[in-house]
């Protein structure tokens, strides 16, 4: 079975500049999370979906990221503009459901200079 | 407002030797604890997970143990080998919400 595949793995950009973030879940789950770990810190949930539903982005940073679940399968995550602060490994992980073990992939380790 | 904490950051143990990493915890509505384990460049994996109506749950060489008064867990690594060397990272689930809240995590060192 096909893990969580992310890409890119890594990005360096500038600040204000834009980013996009990839991710394909395991076939057949319905819940997709995005995840901020910053160096030293636990991953700190971003955004849930259900199927191509949102189900919690409450910390999420609504001013300069959103992201997308079209057709309940791939998801992207996106900065615009990035500032330093947003220097941090980007991972996505799926579960069957909201209950079930989450799946995680590699991660982005994103740099803004 | 941290509330899963894990205070050490590192810790070094010899090979064949036990490995004891502990997670603190101030909600006590947490019904569910879990340990995951992270190589680095790849995401966290799961390992072991204990629920709150249990003290204690083992697989294999790993052991995880709950103090609910203390709101204290521990993971019991027997005996320790170097591929066990990684960052765990303790995490809990509010029933409510379900949720995984996560400590900074541990970085383990297993010695030759």
């Amino acid at each position: 079975e096909a893990g969580v595949a992310q890409s890119p793995r890594y990005k360096i950009i500038e600040k204000r500049q834009s980013v996009a973030f990839w991710c394909n879940p395991i076939s057949g789950h319905a819940t997709l999370y995005w995840y901020q770990q910053i160096l030293g810190q636990g991953p700190k949930l971003l955004i849930q979906f259900q199927n191509n539903g949102v189900v919690d982005d409450s910390q999420l940073p609504k001013d300069r990221f959103s992201a997308e679940r079209l057709k309940g399968v791939d998801s992207t995550l996106k900065i615009q503009p990035a500032k330093l602060e947003d220097s941090a490994v980007y991972l996505c992980a799926s579960s069957l459901d909201r209950r079930a073990e989450q799946y995680f992939g590699p991660g982005t380790r994103l740099t803004v200079t | 407002d941290q509330q899963v904490k894990q205070n050490s950051p590192s810790l070094s143990v010899q090979e064949g030797r036990i490995s004891i990493l502990n997670c603190d915890y101030t909600n006590s509505m947490f019904d569910y604890f879990l340990w995951y384990k992270k190589y680095p460049a790849e995401g966290p994996t799961f390992l072991i997970s204990i629920s709150s109506i249990k003290d204690k749950n083992e697989d294999g060489r790993f052991t995880v143990f709950l103090n609910k008064s203390a709101k204290h867990l521990s993971l019991h690594i027997v005996p320790s080998q170097p591929g066990d060397s990684a960052v765990y990272f303790c995490a809990a689930i509010e029933e409510e919400n379900y949720q995984l809240i996560w400590g900074a995590g541990t970085k383990l060192i297993i010695k030759p």
